[in-house]
């Protein structure tokens, strides 16, 4: 079956400008997440949608947002970009939020902002 | 322990040897642990969901055990092979609807 696809792959964008970032989860799966990972840093947690809710949320300014549609396919939109937004974004898709399920990786979405 | 933290940060090694490396995480509010491996140009991928104190797991030759009292969890490989070169990183879960927080991984280099 298909894996996560996330579009698109490169990015490039200008400072102030805003970005929107899409995550199709596998087949079935209804938990979606983000991440963010920046040189030289792990992957920093951005948010978990499941069943169109978002369940938690990490600590990011409010310029980054997403939502889950009901088909769960996800969006992530960052606003106002600034340089440091440069990064990979990764998104996860899990079938479940129980403790059992793990999460498939994207190959995600490599955004620099100039 | 407020953060995961992977030791050590990198790791070189000769093809055939075994190795090991460690993921610390808070154990209070404790729910489920993660490994991936992350090779380049490659997405994560799951190895291992650990969930319960004292869990071993084993894929071919990558293992991993889980002390949920202590906050720490070993991944272990045996004969190390070239394609085994890869980042493993470690996440906490610490609810059912928490955030996966990550460690920054360790990057192991097997030589042939």
């Amino acid at each position: 079956k298909a894996g996560v696809t996330q579009t698109p792959r490169y990015l490039i964008k200008t400072r102030g400008q805003q970005v929107t970032l899409s995550c199709s989860p596998i087949s079935g799966h209804r938990s979606v997440s983000w991440y963010q990972q920046t040189p030289g840093q792990g992957l920093q947690f951005l948010f978990e949608y499941f069943s169109e809710t978002q369940r938690n949320k990490g600590n990011f300014p409010g310029r980054f947002s997403g939502r889950q549609f009901s088909n769960s396919r996800s969006e992530m939109n960052v606003s106002t970009l600034e340089l440091g937004d440069s990064a990979l974004y990764l998104c996860a898709s899990s079938l479940q939020q129980g403790r059992n399920y793990g999460y498939t990786f994207g190959s995600g979405t490599r955004l620099t902002v100039v | 322990i407020l953060n995961v933290e992977q030791s050590p940060q990198s790791l070189h090694v000769q093809e055939g040897d075994s190795t090991n490396f460690t993921c610390s995480f808070p154990s209070s509010n404790f729910y489920a642990l993660h490994w991936y491996r992350w090779e380049t140009a490659k997405s994560p991928e799951a190895l291992f969901v650990m969930t319960l104190n004292g869990d071993e797991k084993k894929k071919g030759r990558i293992s991993a055990t889980l002390n949920t009292k202590e906050g720490y969890s070993y991944l272990y490989i045996k004969g190390s092979q070239p394609e085994d070169s890869a980042t493993y990183l470690c996440a906490s879960k610490d609810t059912n609807a928490g955030k996966s927080t990550f460690g920054d991984g360790t990057t192991l280099t097997v030589k042939p």
